[in-house]
């Protein structure tokens, strides 16, 4: 079974609409981390928004929000005020305990692309 | 954010030769790195654990003896590519963990093996 789940290969939107990248997960450890990292054509991974499992709260990070559900294992970002800058990969990635040792998977990617 | 530094940026080397990449923590200490590849338009794939002070922890299908990975300190982990060959050829990335944060990525390392 697929750890990390994002359905969306690509994704438009227009410039200033908000846009929602997908991302669901599956594991059995109790305590977890998600992630969501860009990475634009340089290759660079840049890191966005990061949700714990024990969080109450959603994260959010400036225009960045994570809505965490935490019983439908999903933890999609939203993109508020969307900009030409944001064109780029977008991965959901989840960190959690696998066999004694911290481990990071990573989803296939959403490749977004704003719209002027 | 945290930095994290690689070195080299690109390289390009003969098939049989060894290239080492390092990878920095910068402003912070790192336990625990991880080194990644990536092949044109797919995703990550873990390659393996680096901790610092012991051996690093493979993941399956990953050769030790070929990708060897040394994490010597609390800021700097090694991965050589051993007699490398063209399918060798990828964008080898690392990460730093920040105990109870995130993780941080450096800039990626981008292989060509003739």
């Amino acid at each position: 079974a697929q750890k990390i789940t994002q359905t969306q290969p690509g994704m438009f939107v227009q410039e200033k609409e908000a846009v929602t990248l997908d991302c669901t997960y599956d594991t059995s450890d109790p305590s977890y981390g998600l992630f969501w990292y860009k990475q634009p054509s340089s290759g660079e991974m840049i890191f966005l928004i990061y949700q714990g499992s024990y969080d109450q709260q959603n994260a959010t990070e400036g225009r960045y929000s994570l809505n965490f559900q935490k019983a439908r294992k999903s933890a999609n970002l939203v993109i508020s005020a969307s900009q030409l800058g944001d064109s780029a990969m977008y991965f959901c990635a989840m960190r959690e305990n696998s066999g004694g040792y911290q481990k990071v998977t990573f989803g296939t990617g959403t490749k977004l692309q704003v719209i002027p | 954010g945290a930095v994290v530094s690689q070195h080299p940026s690109r390289v390009i080397c003969k098939s049989g030769t060894s290239v080492k990449i390092e990878c920095r923590s910068l402003d912070f200490q790192a336990t625990t790195m991880f080194w990644y590849r990536q092949f044109p338009k797919q995703s990550l794939m873990l390659m393996a654990t680096s901790n610092e002070g012991s051996k690093a922890t493979y993941e399956q299908g990953v050769e030790k003896d070929k990708f060897l990975i040394n994490h010597a300190s609390l800021t700097l982990s090694t991965l050589t590519v051993t007699s490398a060959h063209p399918e060798d050829s990828s964008f080898y990335i690392c990460s730093a963990d920040q105990i109870g944060e995130t993780q941080y990525f450096g800039p990626g390392t981008r292989l060509l093996v003739l």
